[in-house]
């Protein structure tokens, strides 16, 4: 499996603050980019994704900046709030239908009130 | 939205025991659906991939005969662990391929399956 790194291992972010998670991804044949939310217990949810054929992606509060060049892309959560705590995962996949997802480690993010 | 649910939500057994864990798309069907382990405060890790009516492709390090999978329909696969033992314990999670509102391919995770072996 090729590697997706991520980092920090994990955040503590004021509420009301920027959360900032990068990502790093080593094959060229990626072309899909999801971060996804994971409370404790449960299954990971889709927060947001972006193709490499766009530099940038917002929905509501959470932006995904994405560099083909460096291949590199960041998940940037404006506003904090303590209901963002969980663990984010970044993950890439090839062009492929039907192929697997390859996660990063995961950040582990703690909005304090 | 695409709904995925895992049955049963937890499982404790005893060590040897086979234990089997039920994964079905709920409004879509699922030619594709994927097996992901994740040990406490780690990463998702692939396990196998599971195409409905054909051999699921196991990733590399995961023993086929111990950790058994079949898609015998478009909205139902099965994961059973035999001759189940402690380090197998884990959380246990599927994904379905459906299409998103906006018709592209994605990955629809179930809930997962807390399993423990005494």
């Amino acid at each position: 499996q090729q590697q997706v790194k991520q980092s920090p291992q994990s955040l503590i972010v004021q509420k009301g603050g920027i959360s900032i998670i990068n990502c790093a991804y080593e094959n060229t044949a990626f072309d899909y980019f999801p971060w996804y939310q994971q409370f404790p217990g449960k299954g990971p949810a889709l927060l947001i994704a972006i193709r490499p054929d766009v530099s940038e992606k917002k929905e509501g509060r959470f932006t995904i900046s994405f560099n083909k060049s460096a291949k590199q892309f960041s998940l940037h959560i404006m506003d904090s709030q303590p209901g963002d705590s969980a663990t984010y995962f970044c993950a890439a996949s090839k062009r492929q239908a039907g192929t697997a997802l390859i996660f990063g480690k995961g950040t582990t993010l703690s909005v304090s009130s | 939205g695409a709904v995925v649910s895992q049955h049963p939500s937890w499982v404790i057994c005893k060590s040897g025991t086979s234990v089997k864990i039920e994964c079905r798309s709920l409004d879509f069907q699922a030619t594709t659906m994927f097996w992901y382990r994740q040990f406490p405060k780690q990463s998702l890790m692939l396990m196998a991939t599971s195409n409905e009516g054909s051999k699921a492709t196991y990733e590399q390090g995961v023993e086929k005969d111990k950790f058994l999978i079949n898609h015998a329909s478009l909205t139902l696969s099965t994961l059973t662990v035999t001759s189940a033992h402690p380090e197998d314990s884990s959380f246990y999670i599927c994904s379905a391929l459906g299409q998103s509102g906006s018709g592209r391919n994605e990955q629809f995770f179930g809930p997962g399956t807390r399993l423990t072996v005494l």
